[in-house]
């Protein structure tokens, strides 16, 4: 299957601070997501990314195909930004099928500071 | 639109029992996908159902099993719990017509402890 690499793994950061995360991925997508994971443990959408450049507020997001990598940018980050921020992508079977299936990197851990 | 929702939030087991876990998708969403997260193996896909029918599974033991009703409310069920069944249990939704494209949206899941 697809391996998903993000870095750094620990991120920890002053309030009004800039941050750029990493997502590398082996094969080719058809489905990026980048999610933001709560205290509580719920994934929180952030971005359906599977090429090109999205912006929502403070958060932007820039994915190359062809390199196989996605880059999520937070600006002037706040303490709420804090938590773990996983990027998943879509996983073909030896079928060439992935119906429903994400694989999912190892997450980076951001805490803000105040 | 109201979110995914899963039931119970929490649940604690032990080792040899049986656990059934429910979530119910965002409205006109007609797949459901469970995920299982723990601190050793992160999150790993479980299975996909669309339509009543399993349509992908992860590389979990027949232990874990799952269903999909006709309204797409999907339920998993875990039989004879391992200590390392310990996890959150995490379901998601999306429309389901159009393969890897399209978004998935999670429920806030379900932790389940096991002794």
């Amino acid at each position: 299957g697809i391996q998903v690499e993000q870095s750094p793994p620990d991120l920890i950061l002053q309030e009004g601070a800039n941050s750029t995360l990493r997502c590398n991925f082996s094969d080719s997508v058809n489905n990026l997501q980048w999610f933001h994971q709560n205290p509580w443990g719920q994934l929180i959408n952030l971005f359906y990314i599977p090429s090109g450049t999205k912006q929502n507020g403070r958060l932007s997001a820039t994915t190359v195909a062809t390199e196989r990598y996605s880059l999520l940018y937070i600006s002037s980050s706040q303490t709420t930004d804090s938590g773990v921020y996983f990027c998943a992508v879509d996983d073909k079977d030896a079928g060439g099928t992935s119906y429903g299936k994400l694989t999912f990197g190892q997450g980076t851990i951001l805490t803000v500071h105040p | 639109k109201a979110g995914v929702t899963q039931t119970p939030r929490y649940l604690i087991k032990t080792r040899g029992q049986q656990v059934t876990l429910s979530c119910s998708p965002i409205s006109g969403h007609r797949s459901v996908s469970w995920y299982q997260q723990t601190p050793g193996q992160g999150l790993q896909f479980l299975f996909e159902y669309f339509s009543e029918t399993q349509r992908n599974k992860g590389n979990f033991p027949g232990r874990f099993s799952g269903r999909q009703f006709s309204n797409s409310r999907s339920e998993m069920n875990v039989s004879t719990l391992e200590l390392g069944d310990s996890a959150l249990y995490l379901c998601a939704s999306s429309l389901g017509g159009q393969g890897p494209w399209e978004t998935q949206y999670f429920g806030p899941g379900t932790r389940l402890l096991v002794l």
